[in-house]
């Protein structure tokens, strides 16, 4: 069956410009994380999505990040006014939570911004 | 408070000899934890996961992990090198029941000379 896919897989913008990254979960997933992979800096929680709410937002860095999610599918990051601090690669992953504590998160092969 | 402490940024082995990754975690209460493996330009793949039904967790590609409460470890062991072992590998730690709030490590890269 289809995995995570995420879309473009490779995004170049320049500094102040906005930028949209779409995911596409497993269907049937209603989990649905974003995490941003800096080099050296690991995987950083964004943002987490059940169905279409986001019950936790802790983790997205500024104003300037915002996800939504319609349809309990499709699921889109929008970075605004972006820095050269924005580049990394931005993975999203879903899940299904009926796994309770022990659910795999299946991640999208990514897509990496780079902020010129 | 959770967190996870990776304590290779990384590690070089020749192939055939054994591979040890080590990782401790910081939870209040019985974690859930996981090993991720990336590959170049891969996304993440689950290595294996520590569901309390055993210490001792075999996950794919001849990988294990003991969960060692004591010392609050969750080390990563392979017997036996292998030349597309290399990649880099995450420890993750989870807290919650259908959601989780994720704490990677910062990962460990593996080096496997031929």
């Amino acid at each position: 069956g289809a995995g995570v896919s995420q879309s473009p897989s490779n995004k170049v913008t320049e500094k102040g410009k906005d930028v949209e990254l779409r995911c596409d979960p497993i269907s049937g997933h209603t989990a649905l994380y974003w995490y941003r992979q800096s080099l050296g800096q690991g995987l950083e929680f964004l943002i987490y999505f059940q169905g279409n709410s986001a019950p936790d937002k802790s983790g997205l860095p500024s104003d300037r990040f915002s996800a939504e999610r319609t349809g309990g599918s499709v699921s889109t990051l929008t970075i605004q006014r972006t820095q050269q601090e924005d580049s990394a690669v931005y993975l999203c992953a879903s899940s299904d939570p009926r796994g309770g504590a022990y659910n795999e998160q299946f991640f999208g092969p990514g897509t990496r911004l780079t902020v010129l | 408070a959770q967190s996870v402490t990776q304590l290779d940024s990384h590690v070089s082995v020749s192939e055939g000899t054994p591979v040890l990754l080590r990782c401790n975690y910081s939870s209040s209460y019985s974690p859930s934890l996981f090993w991720y493996v990336q590959h170049p330009n891969k996304g993440l793949q689950l290595l294996l996961k520590y569901t309390s039904a055993a210490t001792l967790v075999k996950g794919i590609n001849g990988f294990e992990a003991e969960f060692k409460k004591s010392e609050t470890s969750f080390h990563l062991t392979k017997p036996s090198a292998h030349m597309s072992d290399a990649a880099e590998y995450f420890c993750v730690v989870t807290k919650g029941w259908g959601y989780q709030k994720v704490t990677f490590g910062i990962g460990t890269k593996l080096q496997v000379i031929p």
